[in-house]
């Protein structure tokens, strides 16, 4: 899997977009890219993934820069339930269902 | 539709003695992988299983096992516990393959976990 590189903290006002970065120089054309976040004391939860295009759900959208190398996951309006560890993760299908989690983004929504 | 269950939710342990962790997937999911997440970092995998069998293993010792019943529920075993195994343990399910594509398939589904904390 691709190592990825993510800043260990960020703020956001409430109301606000928050933008979280994520460089993966080392992609390969078959990995995916996925977004999970972890609220202080629950378990993972799934936000988005893609390959090259852009995603949007109803969690937020995904940027994938045209080589690949970086992202940018969007919470459109940030709210305080928001706060939480954001992870990008980096995996083909030769990881099968191993999912490497680095240290994530310790994301602060403030009122 | 009930999500990944996992119990106990929290359980106190010393050192030496044997821990058995259980885990319910979500509707429908097939393969159960477990993460052990220590204080202030992201979850490590430890294993995962499909039709009964560890397919895929992590960088654990072997007193960390498994084991996964037909209906596809799983248990966690940790022997000869040691303080380093404080940690929150995950259990999370992803669904059979060929759904939904490589992408789609592979998305896992976490419990709350069971905090395990060895004295």
């Amino acid at each position: 899997d691709a190592k990825t590189t993510q800043p260990p903290s960020m703020d956001c006002a409430e109301g606000r977009a928050a933008n979280l970065p994520c460089n993966h120089s080392t992609i390969s054309g078959n990995e995916y890219v996925y977004w999970y976040r972890q609220i202080h004391s629950q378990g993972p939860q799934y936000i988005i993934h893609g390959l090259k295009n852009n995603e949007t759900n109803e969690m937020a959208s995904l940027i994938i820069t045209e080589d690949r190398k970086s992202s940018t996951l969007i919470l459109p309006h940030a709210t305080l339930r928001d706060t939480a560890v954001y992870y990008c993760i980096v995996r083909g299908e030769t990881s099968g269902s191993r999912l490497t989690f680095g240290e994530g983004t310790q994301l602060t929504v403030n009122p | 539709d009930a999500g990944v269950t996992q119990s106990p939710t929290h359980l106190i342990k010393t050192r030496g003695q044997q821990v058995t962790l259980r885990c319910s997937p979500k509707s429908g999911h097939d393969t159960v992988s477990w993460y052990q997440q220590a204080l202030g970092q992201g979850p490590q995998f430890i294993f995962q299983y499909y039709e009964e069998e560890e397919r895929q293993r992590g960088n654990f010792p072997d007193r960390f096992s498994g084991h996964q019943f037909p209906n596809y529920s799983s248990e966690l075993n940790v022997n000869a516990l040691l303080l380093g195994d404080s940690a929150l343990y995950l259990c999370a399910s992803s669904p059979p393959p060929g759904t939904g594509g490589f992408g789609s398939k592979n998305i896992q589904y976490f419990g709350a976990g069971t905090r395990l904390s060895v004295l």
